[in-house]
């Protein structure tokens, strides 16, 4: 799986858009990126994913650049209730495969 | 629906002894996979079953064994705890298109 680079903290304001940037400069083209996060203490909470094209779900949008080697999570009013640690993952989609975290990105939202 | 569960929530074990922590899903899914994360540290793969009857090494396979008992249950079994072990234990699964990962709520074990 191609390695992901993030920023390991970030803060953003309460209702605002938080933008979380990934790098994943050696992406193969079959690799898709995914991205998680973890409040405090809980199991990681899958948010997102996508190939080549942008992604939006309930709970957030997901911006690919044209080579793939970079990628942007936004949420798009962020709530204190946000605050996690996100975590950027590119992997093949395959049944057996692993998913590898790197450190991610704490996310303080700040009132 | 109950997604990924894990007994026991908490567990406190001396050096040298030996205990199970079980993880069931009720999601039909093939592959489940046991996680260890450390204070402040991100999350590293322990062991993994792609399917029933398989299991393979993750990264920190070292003093761990698991067993996947049938389609919903994986097992990870500590046979002689040492401090170094001492970490919140996440069992996961996914589905078939392998989009998305489930956890669960996580066992924090410390070793004394």
């Amino acid at each position: 799986d191609a390695k992901t680079t993030q920023p390991p903290s970030m803060d953003c304001a309460e209702g605002r858009a938080a933008n979380l940037p990934c790098n994943h400069s050696t992406i193969s083209g079959n690799e898709y990126v995914y991205w998680y996060r973890q409040i405090h203490s809980q199991g990681p909470q899958y948010i997102i994913h996508g190939l080549k094209n942008n992604e939006t779900n309930e709970m957030a949008s997901l911006i690919i650049t044209e080579d793939r080697k970079s990628s942007t999570l936004i949420l798009p009013h962020a709530t204190l209730r946000d605050t996690a640690v996100y975590y950027c993952i590119v992997r093949v989609v395959n049944a057996g495969n692993m998913l590898t975290f790197g450190g991610g990105t704490r996310l303080m939202v700040k009132p | 629906n109950a997604g990924v569960t894990q007994t026991p929530k908490f567990q406190v074990l001396k050096t040298g002894q030996s205990m199970t922590l079980q993880c069931a899903q009720d999601m039909n899914h093939n592959s489940m996979y046991w996680y260890r994360q450390d204070p402040g540290m991100g999350l590293r793969l322990i062991y993994y079953s792609a399917s029933e009857g398989t299991t393979d090494k993750g990264e920190v396979p070292n003093g761990y064994n698991v067993s996947r008992l049938n389609k919903r249950e994986f097992s990870l079994r500590l046979e002689s705890a040492a401090p170094s072990q001492t970490s919140v234990y996440f069992c996961a699964s996914i589905g078939g298109m392998g989009y998305e990962q489930y956890f669960g709520p996580g066992t924090r074990l410390t070793v004394t």
